[in-house]
Parts: structure tokens; C-alpha cells; sequence
């Protein structure tokens, strides 16, 4: 059973353009909603995070859109560029669980020059 | 600068073998992880260590199985690999307090 939703699997967004990536998560106890960012032979690295107390998070180009009546949260990346092109994942982790995280499945960002 | 190393970046083993994956991170974490990565199934937690000697099974344990004698170092064993083990392993750690993990490059494992 999977607990984080995330979609689309894949995204092409021109150069300039907003790329959208969306999360949805079903346990209501989860506190703390990372985005990890993936470039082609690394591991992934926290790009930004947000805990159910706030709405919004915005770190430069990156903001997270939190909603948590719906248990959805989503990443934006504004005004898009080539070197955004790597694997997001969401995630979503709970104090009462060792604080481990529960990953969705990534999206591969290609943004095109 | 955090620092999780593994101990290769590819590695070419036969059926059968068993097989070592080291993984070493210098921040003085308590916790580590292991996870493999494959297309289209996302990151699956295989182990995880929350102190020395401790650990904990995660969602795909079966033929796994993991050593943590000294705090800065975390071992995946595959102990008869099978083809099916072909794979990204990646490793983290973390401060028991945070929920950050920091990750390693990881180790590109293939079974023939």
C-alpha cells in the first residue's frame, strides 16, 4: 500500500516555464513533507521542506504548496531551467515512527534548453 | 561538509556470491539506512540502524542482511546474491533528532 502518491511520473517543461510535481498522502499523523532532488549518479540531496503548520514554503525558485484538509502538498519550480533536470521525490515522515520516511516514486524533470 | 561514502560505485558479481556494501559517513549520525533504488519503484527501505548493533527490518528485507559494529560504519550483505538483486543501493544517515538524511552516491550493484 502505498502512502505518498506522487505524480506524473515524468515531466518535460520548456526553459522559463513552471514545473508542477504533486504529492498526495493518506496518514493524517505525518509532520514533516520533504522534497529530495536527484542528478544522474548521485544520491538524492533535501532540496526543501514544510510541516503542516504553514501553507507555503518558498526557497528561491523552489516553493512547496501545502493542503492539508485535501493531504496534498506539491513542489513548483519557477522560471525553469536545464540544470532542474534531475528525479524529485516527495516524501512524508512521522515523529512516532522513528521519523523515517515514506517516499513516492520520483518524477523525472527534464526542462528543455 | 556532511560526507557519506560508499565503498564502490559499480560492482559486477555472480549468482551465488555473497556480497559486501559498505557505507561510512563522517557527521557522528546515529542513524543509518539502506535503500535500493530501481525505475519506476522509488527509493524502498531495505534496513535500518538506529544505533550501534541496532537495527531495524524495513519494507524488503528478504535476502538482505546488514552489520553495525562502529557508529560511523553501516554494511549491506547479500548473502547468495540472485539476479533480481541487480540494482542502485544507496545509503543515508541522519541525527536521531532530524529528519534529514543525507545519502552517498551509491553503489550500482549487478548480478549475472
Amino acid at each position: 500500500q502505498q502512502q505518498v502518491k506522487q505524480s506524473p511520473q515524468s515531466l518535460i517543461v520548456q526553459k522559463g516555464g513552471i514545473s508542477i510535481i504533486n504529492c498526495a498522502y493518506e496518514n493524517t499523523a505525518f509532520d514533516y513533507f520533504p522534497w529530495y532532488q536527484q542528478f544522474p549518479g548521485k544520491g538524492p540531496a533535501l532540496l526543501i521542506a514544510i510541516r503542516p503548520d504553514v501553507s507555503e514554503k518558498k526557497e528561491g525558485r523552489f516553493t512547496i504548496s501545502f493542503n492539508k484538509s485535501a493531504k496534498q502538498f506539491s513542489l513548483h519550480i519557477m522560471d525553469s531551467q536545464p540544470g532542474d533536470s534531475a528525479t524529485y521525490f516527495c516524501a512524508a515522515g512521522n515523529a512516532g515512527n522513528n521519523r523515517k520516511l515514506i517516499w513516492g516514486l520520483g518524477t523525472s524533470l527534464a526542462v528543455n534548453p | 561538509d556532511v560526507k557519506v561514502t560508499q565503498s564502490s560505485r559499480y560492482l559486477v558479481k555472480r549468482t551465488g556470491e555473497k556480497v559486501f556494501l559498505e557505507c561510512v559517513q563522517d557527521m557522528d549520525h546515529e542513524n543509518m539506512f539502506w535503500y535500493r533504488q530501481d525505475p519506476g519503484l522509488g527509493l524502498r527501505l531495505i534496513y535500518f540502524s538506529y544505533d550501534v548493533k541496532m537495527k531495524e527490518k524495513g519494507d524488503i528485507p528478504e535476502g538482505y542482511s546488514v552489520s553495525r559494529e562502529k557508529k560511523e560504519r553501516f554494511s549491506l550483505i547479500l548473502e547468495s546474491a540472485s539476479t533480481n538483486q541487480t540494482s542502485m543501493y544507496l545509503c543515508a544517515s541522519r541525527s536521531s533528532l532530524s529528519y534529514e538524511q543525507y545519502f552517498g552516491p551509491g553503489t550500482r550493484l549487478t548480478v549475472t
